[in-house]
């Protein structure tokens, strides 16, 4: 079993659509969750992190945690086109220098 | 700020033959990581510095790969010999260290192996 589970995808979605994006993991000891964005032939970019159990919001996202059934959620509201891009959730037991476990990517197109 | 500096963007070489990458990153950032990804995958670490001594390689294929940090600042990661399956995205990353939450990522070199 994969400590991060990540559905790949595609996800297509018309522009205004509420899109759910997730992630399960098996390692009871992470502590810090984290949503990159990855445009195409780019470096993935952080979004937003959350720590522990929680909602976290900023501007149309919206992050989730649910640290009893591992389970973690990123939403994006009133989608756009320019969301279109691979999002990846990671994983970290620590802040700092800790490192980050990856999930394999969503990729999501937004349809004008 | 300048972000993480790497080169070059793109490289094509045949099996067998051996190829390096460059990272410049954050001015300041004490920590540096090389990922590796893979078309359709998450990144991977492979090996993390700390300054300019290694705190993780335990991803790192030791027979063919091979990463440096002089002067804890510059960075160069090497594979000799390429396989195919060593076609992937290299990325480096830097933080500044404790209590910072996510890296700051390069654009990456996509290496293809042919």
């Amino acid at each position: 079993q994969k400590e991060v589970e990540q559905d790949p995808g595609p996800l297509s979605v018309p522009e205004g659509a509420i899109v759910s994006l997730n992630c399960t993991y098996s390692n009871s000891a992470f502590q810090y969750f984290m949503w990159y964005r990855q445009y195409s032939r780019k470096g993935p970019e952080l979004l937003m992190y959350t720590y522990s159990s929680g909602n976290k919001e900023d501007g149309r996202f919206t992050a989730q945690v649910d640290k009893s059934s591992k389970y973690i959620s990123l939403f994006i509201r009133d989608s756009q086109p320019s969301d279109s891009a691979t999002y990846l959730c990671a994983m970290s037991e620590a802040s700092g220098t800790y490192k980050y476990i990856f999930g394999t990517g969503t990729r999501l197109k937004v349809l004008a | 700020e300048a972000g993480v500096a790497q080169s070059p963007r793109y490289k094509i070489i045949e099996k067998r033959q051996s190829v390096a990458f460059w990272c410049n990153p954050i001015s300041g950032h004490a920590t540096l990581y090389w990922y590796q990804q893979i078309l359709g995958q998450g990144p991977k670490l492979l090996i993390q510095f700390q300054n300019n001594g290694v705190v993780d390689d335990s991803q790192l294929p030791k027979d063919r790969f091979s990463a440096e940090r002089l002067k804890g600042v510059d960075s160069t990661l090497k594979i000799q010999p390429a396989k195919l399956e060593d076609s992937a995205v290299y990325l480096c990353a830097s933080t500044q260290g404790a209590g910072v939450v996510g890296y700051t990522f390069g654009s990456g070199t996509r290496l293809t192996v042919v």
